[in-house]
């Protein structure tokens, strides 16, 4: 089974504070995924990565930016976090090509910004 | 933009039938996808179309009508597990990440 890990389910940061959000996957998948949960809104999607250094803004990037070092591993990084960016963050990962290919999610960050 | 009509909540009786639609507006169409969300829970994946017509998994079914940019999903033998959020999403290109709707809560009582 394909495992999608965020390194936290609950952070608790300070407005202004520098954020790192972590994700994990460990089958080998080209794409990565950043999405925030909102009740009333759905899915939206952050940012995106096809390839090792490679991102692409989705829906509502500002205030974020990401990073993709390595295969398995996406970052997502609030450079200076504000209250609302308190929210669900969910990371999936998914094979590259295949209209077909299901996205993988981790387990979710619930995120506080006091 | 991309616009994805889904209800937001959907309650119905153990062991009947429900049916959770989507309606879609989207710049292209690759095919459409069903995934199913408990509560504090990661979204799972639960079908995709990609041709018009009736998939079957089990008690779950989804179908496709791209003519009419809808699709269904159809859970029979509702049990109390299936309480969760469903959402649709679409991938408006081949390589492209989904778009989702804002979900379907339904709420399966005894």
């Amino acid at each position: 089974d394909v495992k999608v890990t965020q390194s936290s389910r609950y952070l608790v940061k300070r407005t202004g504070e520098k954020v790192f959000l972590e994700c994990v996957q460990d089958m080998d998948h080209e794409n990565m995924f950043w999405y925030r949960q909102d009740p009333g809104l759905g899915l939206r999607l952050i940012y995106f990565s096809y390839d090792v250094k490679m991102k692409e803004k989705g829906d509502i990037p500002e205030g974020y930016s990401v990073s993709r070092e390595k295969k398995e591993r996406f970052s997502l990084i609030l450079e200076s976090a504000s209250t609302n960016q308190t929210s669900m963050y969910l990371c999936a990962s998914s094979l590259l090509g295949g209209a077909g290919q299901p996205q993988h999610f981790g387990d979710g960050t619930r995120l506080s910004i006091l | 933009g991309q616009s994805l009509e889904q209800p937001s909540e959907v309650t119905a009786v153990e062991g009947a039938i429900v049916q959770i639609n989507c309606t879609y507006q989207t710049s292209g169409f690759y095919g459409l996808s069903w995934y199913q969300q408990h509560d504090g829970g990661a979204p799972t994946f639960l079908s995709y179309n990609a041709l018009d017509g009736l998939e079957e998994t089990g008690r779950f079914s989804s179908f496709l009508s791209r003519s009419d940019s809808y699709g269904y999903l159809l859970l029979q033998e509702l049990q109390m597990k299936d309480s969760a959020s469903y959402f649709c999403a679409v991938r408006v290109g081949g390589n492209t990440p989904l778009v989702f709707g804002k979900g379907t809560r339904l709420s399966v009582i005894a």
